[in-house]
């Protein structure tokens, strides 16, 4: 079993969209990443969670530390929103990563 | 905005040869470290280095893998011997100071092994 666990694995939807991708982790974590990797496979971090919720611009972050869950959201979606988002954990140093959730937004 | 570089952007090497990938994290960050990612699946975990050396590595990292900070700016992954299944996209990444934990990735360096 995978130690952390993203759904969904494809996300397509219009420009304007409320956008909600999930992360489920098996393992006890101090944080938690949320990454957004390019068409051209550069990785940018959007938030570290440990508790609660972050928000930045158009994007929000939660975080469930009882139910090892967490929620990446985009309002508003754009097509410059589309790229892989990826959840990562860390227990201790070294991240673990998901798989990932390829968003797609159509004008 | 300050970044990691990271050089080359993509090489190519023939099997059995070394290869060294370049990373010059920014300046005042602290924790290094280098992952990478084969065509199609996950981001893995290669190695982390703090305070010139090797604090935890995973299973991927064995022998033929090394890192180094040779000079105080930039932080090496060398190959020594590249097999197939070496190739990849390699990040680099470093925390800052006062590791408050959010990540600074470099754009990668593809590795085709041939």
């Amino acid at each position: 079993k995978n130690e952390v666990e993203q759904s969904p694995q494809n996300l397509t939807a219009q420009e304007g969209e409320f956008i909600t991708i999930n992360c489920s982790y098996s393992v006890g974590i101090s944080a938690l990443h949320w990454l957004q990797q390019h068409p051209g496979g550069g990785i940018v971090s959007l938030f570290m969670l440990s508790s609660g919720k972050k928000k930045h611009g158009r994007l929000i972050a939660t975080i469930n530390i009882q139910e090892k869950h967490s929620s990446l959201h985009i309002t508003a979606s754009h097509p410059r929103d589309s790229a892989v988002y990826i959840c990562a954990v860390a227990p201790r140093e070294k991240l673990t990563f998901g798989t990932g959730t390829r968003l797609t937004i159509i004008p | 905005e300050p970044e990691v570089t990271q050089t080359p952007s993509h090489q190519v090497t023939q099997m059995g040869q070394e290869v060294i990938l370049r990373c010059v994290p920014i300046s005042n960050h602290l924790y290094f470290y280098w992952y990478r990612q084969i065509l199609g699946q996950k981001v893995e975990f290669l190695v982390s280095f703090y305070n010139n050396e090797i604090s935890e590595k995973s299973e991927i990292f064995d022998d033929q893998f090394s890192v180094e900070r040779p000079d105080g700016s930039n932080f090496t992954l060398k190959i020594r011997s590249t097999k197939l299944e070496d190739s990849a996209m390699y990040f680099c990444a470093s925390i800052g100071i006062y590791n408050t934990g959010e990540l600074f990735f470099g754009e990668g360096s593809r590795l085709t092994v041939l």
